[in-house]
């Protein structure tokens, strides 16, 4: 069966430094790969999308790889700032019958310490 | 304005009881979406809706059911309700016809009791 794993359900890291978190997925070839951030009581916010033929995709201090052959995509937040402690989502999407629904894995809750 | 919004915030009802949550979205989307998150917080399709088609996740008993009065809206219905239905539902929405970002609501805590 198709299964994401994120690679650990909590980080922690120093302000300012870079946190990397790790979408890996098996039994699956997404097209595309998304990205959303979780704050307590809210709904996800969309943050990148990055697509199969894509290697790299970057915003502001956010950057997202996916390899499809490792079957991962990394995400990393540069310079860090505990405004960005929130819990991380990767989603993959698969198309079927005109629809694009998204699977997502359970997250990383990312904590950046002052 | 509030892109995507549900009501209630919170619902508290009985086993046995039939329940409503409503979804709105002004983003002009034509595909809405209904999600679950339970307590380990892990978030899973339940449906997905534009004006063409309902696609069901298989494993979404039938005592769910989505009703959309028109674009803006897609309400989930739920009947017989029991505790393993406690949990978070979200809507979202997006545009239709490509992988593209979604929008979700706030969330609807909903507890069984």
């Amino acid at each position: 069966s198709q299964k994401i794993e994120q690679n650990s359900e909590a980080l922690n890291i120093q302000e300012g430094k870079t946190a990397t978190l790790t979408c890996n997925y098996t039994n699956y070839s997404p097209a595309y790969l998304q990205w959303y951030r979780q704050d307590p009581g809210r709904g996800p916010v969309f943050l990148l999308l990055i697509r199969e033929n894509e290697k790299e995709k970057r915003k502001e201090r956010l950057k997202v790889t996916f390899d499809t052959t490792l079957k991962q995509s990394l995400f990393h937040i540069t310079a860090s700032q505990p405004a960005d402690s929130a819990t991380y989502l990767c989603a993959l999407t698969r198309s079927g019958a005109g629809s694009y629904q998204l699977t997502f894995g359970k997250g990383t809750k990312l904590s950046v310490i002052p | 304005d509030t892109a995507v919004s549900q009501t209630p915030k919170y619902l508290v009802t009985q086993m046995g009881n039939d329940k409503s949550i409503k979804c709105e979205q002004n983003l002009g989307h034509d595909t809405m979406y209904w999600y679950k998150q339970d307590s380990k917080k892990f978030l899973k399709i339940m449906f997905s809706y534009n004006n063409k088609e309902l696609i069901i996740n298989e494993t979404v008993p039938n005592r769910f059911s989505p009703k959309s009065p028109d674009k803006a809206h897609l309400n989930l219905h739920i009947n017989s309700l029991e505790l393993g239905d406690s949990a978070v539902y979200f809507c979202a929405s997006s545009q239709a016809g490509g992988p593209y970002e979604q929008y979700f609501g706030p969330g609807t805590r909903l507890t069984v009791t």
